[in-house]
């Protein structure tokens, strides 16, 4: 499995644009890079998956590198209710091939402030 | 859909107790997991399934069963209660293996345990 490693914490200010990087060095060919967000006493809610190059949707991009050994999940113009803990995933959920199993780190607690 | 429904919300057990947590969907997802989440830290894999009749082990498989006989249910066995399981219990679904929709996990609302 693919390990993951992204910043415990960052801060930021409302309106401003928010870019969280996550390290993956052993990530394998079949593997995707997922992202979730996660506010207190809540679960995980999935905000956007992508395998190489940029991805964007409605909520978020997600850019990831040539090599896709790093990707960054880039949020646009954040406001209070984006403090969240938002997590990055490296896995390949292709039944019998390499692994089933997708592993949450520890994640990085985004602080919005106004 | 009611999506990922997970019972009971709260629940305290003694050590040495058993019990089971309680998780459904109703969205004919193949996959489903139980994460277990402790104050300040990460998700951990505790179990999962790929189906109906199909069971692996996560990271942190012991002290706890299950089992999964119908897509729709998929039930966590805590088999003699430790306080060392106080935590928050979180079951998800996703649709299945070959699609890049199978990273789309849907997760219940939790269940909080303490055991004392």
């Amino acid at each position: 499995l693919a390990k993951t490693t992204q910043p415990i914490s960052m801060d930021s200010y409302e309106g401003q644009e928010v870019n969280i990087t996550c390290s993956h060095n052993n990530i394998a060919t079949n593997d995707y890079i997922t992202w979730y967000q996660q506010f207190p006493s809540q679960g995980p809610r999935f905000i956007i998956q992508g395998y190489k190059t940029k991805v964007t949707n409605e909520v978020a991009s997600l850019f990831i590198p040539a090599d896709r050994k790093s990707s960054t999940l880039s949020l646009p113009r954040v406001s209070l209710s984006d403090t969240a803990v938002y997590y990055c995933l490296v896995g390949d959920v292709n039944y019998g091939g390499a692994t089933n199993k997708l592993i949450f780190g520890t994640g990085t607690l985004l602080a919005v402030q106004p | 859909n009611a999506g990922v429904t997970q019972t009971p919300k709260f629940q305290v057990l003694k050590t040495g107790q058993s019990m089971t947590l309680q998780c459904a969907q109703d969205m004919n997802h193949e996959y489903m997991s139980w994460y277990r989440q402790d104050p300040g830290m990460g998700l951990r894999l505790i179990h999962y399934s790929v189906g109906a009749g199909i069971t692996d082990q996560g990271e942190v498989p012991n002290g706890y069963n299950v089992s999964r006989s119908t897509t729709e249910d998929f039930p966590l066995r805590l088999l003699s209660a430790a306080p060392s399981q106080t935590s928050v219990y979180f079951c998800a679904s996703s649709p299945g293996s070959g699609r890049p929709s199978s990273y789309e996990q849907y997760f219940g609302p939790g269940t909080r345990l303490t055991v004392t």
